[in-house]
């Protein structure tokens, strides 16, 4: 079982507050890194898929770093909003399957 | 759109029963998944299936089979359901080489097992 930590677990910010998560992974034999947000209610949908070092990503508010070198992967996000509010889960695939990190759950308060 | 759709949304089953859980992918996608979602473990791998026919373990195959005999269809089925299979499964689907391109997800089944 490949090991893909994110941190930190929860975060609860207040609206147009900025923040960041971070998600570690094997950083031997590296494929891809996904990104995805998992709404209540709904199914996980992509955010960013980053298959080179150095990538940078970004969707509106919302972007991702990659440094396969050191295994480790930031995404941010710029003033959030309540909408905002969802698990956001990191995934690492390994060649054969993707691996997922356990989430960290983002609440964001009007 | 792409769509993965999951037969059941809730599903309660007795401890001993064969259960189905049915996952179709309307998008012609080679790779198919099978995950389970609890409290505090995250998305963990039970099966997947990279071609018709085809099968292989992840990471907590126990207590689970597959089938896949159309591309469209990947099956969960648990052989004797058990109260610590009680979990969200969620289904997903992907091109052939998915660290390319992302994976469509279902959008769960919630079995509980009394």
């Amino acid at each position: 079982i490949l090991n893909v930590e994110q941190s930190p677990q929860s975060l609860h910010v207040q609206e147009g507050d900025s923040t960041n998560f971070t998600c570690s992974f094997p950083s031997s034999n590296f494929y891809a890194l996904h990104w995805y947000r998992w709404e209540t209610a709904k199914s996980p949908e992509a955010l960013f898929v980053m298959t080179l070092n150095g990538d940078e990503k970004k969707k509106g508010r919302i972007s991702a770093t990659l440094n396969t070198k050191e295994g480790y992967s930031y995404l941010y996000i710029k003033g959030s909003q309540p909408e905002d509010s969802a698990t956001y889960l990191c995934a690492f695939w390994s060649g054969y399957a993707l691996n997922f990190g356990k989430g960290t759950s983002l609440l964001v308060t009007p | 759109d792409v769509k993965v759709t999951q037969s059941s949304r809730y599903l309660v089953k007795r401890t001993g029963e064969k259960v189905f859980l049915e996952c179709v992918q309307d998008m012609d996608h080679e790779n198919m998944f099978w995950y389970r979602q609890d409290p505090g473990l995250g998305l963990r791998l039970i099966y997947f299936s990279y071609d018709v026919k085809m099968k292989e373990k992840g990471d907590i195959p126990e207590g689970y089979s597959v089938s896949r005999e159309k591309k469209e269809r990947f099956s969960l089925i648990l052989e004797s359901a058990s109260t610590n299979q009680t979990s969200m499964y969620l289904c997903a689907s992907s091109l052939s080489s998915p660290g390319q391109s992302e994976a469509f997800f279902g959008q769960g089944t919630r079995l509980t097992v009394v």
